[in-house]
């Protein structure tokens, strides 16, 4: 198994642009989240999931998109890029049911200028 | 509201020295508490998790309801363990992780 995988690995985005982060997991995971992580401020939630179909906000969703279709891909977009919006972005998954344990994938570092 | 605290930012010891990470939560129902460890340039693993008392590593944590706390503790850290530490509690339903703000660890020779 491949885990949770994300694409790309690093980026850099000018103010304004859009882009779609990718994220899948091949372990038929129900749960699945988006995080961000800046120095100081630990890992805050973007948006989870909680299985296809079904989405919801976290701590800090204000300018990203997410969605859900298959139980496998969770892409957050981001729809106009903001400097405030640099950081490394980390997907994770979650089986339900289970010991709750987050699997991550290996983060996406993004630089808006 | 949910809500994990590590006081810390940064720890300093020296090797074979004992080792201790805070981390106090908030939270209205029976708290499940998370240690993540995320070592340079890889992705963030399960460290442990107080509902299944294992020592990992050489670490333990106790979960402390009348402190709300949630120390990880080592009695002789190594240079291996510098790493930056997240405390994490999860909701009843599995669905919501909530982290604190990391405490970086490096363990000097």
């Amino acid at each position: 198994n491949a885990g949770v995988t994300q694409t790309p690995k690093f980026q850099v985005l000018k103010t304004g642009q859009s882009m779609t982060l990718q994220c899948a997991q091949d372990m038929n995971h129900e749960y699945m989240s988006w995080y961000r992580q800046d120095p100081g401020m630990g890992l805050r939630l973007i948006h989870y999931s909680v299985g296809a179909g079904i989405t919801d906000q976290g701590e800090v969703p204000n300018g990203y998109n997410v969605s859900r279709s298959t139980t496998e891909d969770f892409p957050l977009r981001l729809l106009s890029a903001a400097p405030s919006q640099t950081s490394v972005y980390f997907c994770a998954s979650v089986r339900a049911g289970g010991t709750y344990e987050q699997y991550f994938g290996p983060g996406t570092r993004l630089t808006v200028t | 509201a949910q809500r994990v605290t590590q006081p810390e930012k940064l720890l300093s010891v020296f090797k074979g020295a004992p080792v201790e990470l805070k981390c106090n939560y908030s939270y209205s129902g029976s708290p499940e508490l998370f240690w993540y460890v995320q070592y340079s340039r890889q992705r963030l693993q399960l460290l442990l998790r107080h509902i299944s008392r294992e020592s990992i590593k050489g670490f333990t944590a106790d979960l402390n309801k009348g402190e709300t706390s949630f120390h990880l503790k080592k009695p002789f850290a190594q240079e291996e363990d510098s790493a930056m530490y997240y405390c994490a509690l999860i909701t009843t339903s599995g669905s919501r992780l909530t982290f604190g703000e990391g405490t970086q660890l490096t363990v000097n020779p």
